[in-house]
């Protein structure tokens, strides 16, 4: 099975740390774990990618785990703005997993 | 980052005809583009992937008549809904790709047929 999946749905208090796992458990070694989010009529914005290594930038934090089966991309302090749908996919054929809808809440 | 720009972002048109949606990669060249297909409160599904100068491939379900992909150049490519019905309504996304890694989405296209 080539499918990612995601918990649908997840809150998070603003100011708070934002934790949003994805498992991709059958991910081949030359796949890329790519994250981006959508807000409402949208199309997906990019937020960040990872192959091995964690990964930082302004946007969030990687974390992926040694055999390379899930991540969770972090984002260290939620705010209003941050509510939307984040979807997971890996490298091949940008099939993308089922999506977390993070709602953040004051 | 790069830039994937698509138009129209909305339109209605009446049932039985036939609508086309454009996808051009404004600052590099697309060896591939993508397009999607979402409904209210769902994923985005991945319809069909097109490199330039060749045929559109069609993820299994995808009417390729009735789904048309053209992919003429390495910074366009179309889709045009032929005879288009209510249940065509939807919200279409395009996505481009240079190399095999980092992929540029398009704003999206929302379609209702009435």
């Amino acid at each position: 099975d080539a499918k990612t999946t995601q918990p649908p749905s997840m809150d998070c208090a603003e100011g708070r740390a934002a934790n949003l796992p994805c498992n991709h458990s059958t991910i081949s070694g030359n796949e890329y774990v790519y994250w981006y989010r959508q807000i409402h009529s949208q199309g997906p914005q990019y937020i960040i990618h990872g192959l091995k290594n964690n990964e930082t930038n302004e946007m969030a934090s990687l974390i992926i785990t040694e055999d390379r089966k899930s991540s969770t991309l972090i984002l260290p302090h939620a705010t209003l703005r941050d509510t939307a749908v984040y979807y997971c996919r890996r490298t091949d054929k940008l099939i993308f997993g089922t999506g977390t809808r993070l709602q953040v809440f004051p | 980052g790069a830039v994937v720009s698509q138009h129209p972002s909305w339109v209605i048109c009446k049932s039985g005809t036939s609508v086309k949606i454009e996808c051009r990669s404004l600052d590099f060249q697309a060896t591939t583009m993508f397009w999607y297909r979402q409904f209210p409160k769902q994923s985005l599904m991945l319809m069909a992937t097109s490199n330039e100068g060749s045929k559109a491939t069609y993820e299994q379900g995808v009417e390729k008549d009735k789904f048309l992909i053209n992919h003429a150049s390495l910074t366009l490519s179309t889709l045009t809904v032929t005879s288009a019905h209510p249940e065509d309504s939807s919200f279409y996304i395009c996505s481009a790709i240079q190399g095999w890694t980092e992929a540029f989405f398009g704003q999206g296209t929302r379609l209702t047929v009435v």
